[in-house]
């Protein structure tokens, strides 16, 4: 099941500007993580925002998560063509059993233009 | 070098055939996981392992299986019940249910 979906599905900017994703989930979440894919290779880790924190920066990335809303966005500042790449966001759920799902959405691809 | 490694990178299957995807990783991790990403979406959970000897299916196990003998290793077997098995398969690991670390993916594709 897609617990995370992503807006917009794709995305193009030129280098230097802004880039800002969104992300919608529908269940309780312990944690959200946003990921990095260039085409044809694995994810990447970027970061990880905890259920109980707003915001989280890391180097040109911000995260933001509003549980009331049930939705976060990442913002790449000052983008690169390097960061021409597909964002995934990915949710770690409270479930009754031990075992948590992290459940990926389905991704904004990202073109940056130089 | 630690990591996770995958093989073999491009995989070809004749209908009717089983075959085995490789996922071994020495970052001490104890839990792997095995996922499917067809073009344009989303990574779809196939199979989780938190420790040896034990895996739980995804939500897209039918047609595939595990086994979880060794810490290091998490092979996938696609079998021939997978009824469009085509797609990009990744393997990743991580020691709970915080960042996972992933393989470069198998292209699978069925002939």
């Amino acid at each position: 099941s897609q617990q995370g979906e992503e807006d917009p599905q794709a995305l193009s900017i030129q280098e230097g500007e802004n880039a800002t994703m969104n992300c919608s989930y529908k269940t309780s979440i312990n944690n959200l993580q946003w990921y990095r894919q260039n085409s044809g290779r694995g994810l990447v880790h970027l970061i990880l925002i905890r259920s109980n924190e707003r915001e989280k920066h890391s180097g040109r990335l911000r995260v933001t998560l509003d549980t009331s809303k049930k939705s976060s966005s990442l913002l790449i500042t000052a983008s690169r063509a390097a960061d021409t790449a597909s964002y995934f966001c990915a949710t770690v759920q409270i479930s009754s059993g031990s075992a948590r799902q992290l459940t990926f959405g389905s991704g904004t691809q990202l073109t940056v233009l130089p | 070098d630690g990591g996770i490694t995958q093989s073999p990178k491009y995989l070809f299957r004749k209908e009717g055939q089983n075959v085995t995807l490789s996922c071994e990783q020495n970052l001490n991790h104890d839990a792997m996981y095995w996922y499917r990403q067809d073009p344009g979406q989303g990574l779809r959970l196939i199979y989780y392992s938190q420790i040896v000897n034990d895996f739980q299916k995804g939500d897209i196990a039918e047609g595939y299986s595990v086994s979880r003998e060794k810490k290091e290793s998490f092979p996938l077997t696609v079998t021939s019940a997978q009824k469009n098995p085509t797609a990009f398969y990744l393997c990743a690991s991580s020691t709970s249910w915080r960042e996972q670390f992933f393989g470069p993916g198998t292209r699978l594709t069925v002939l």
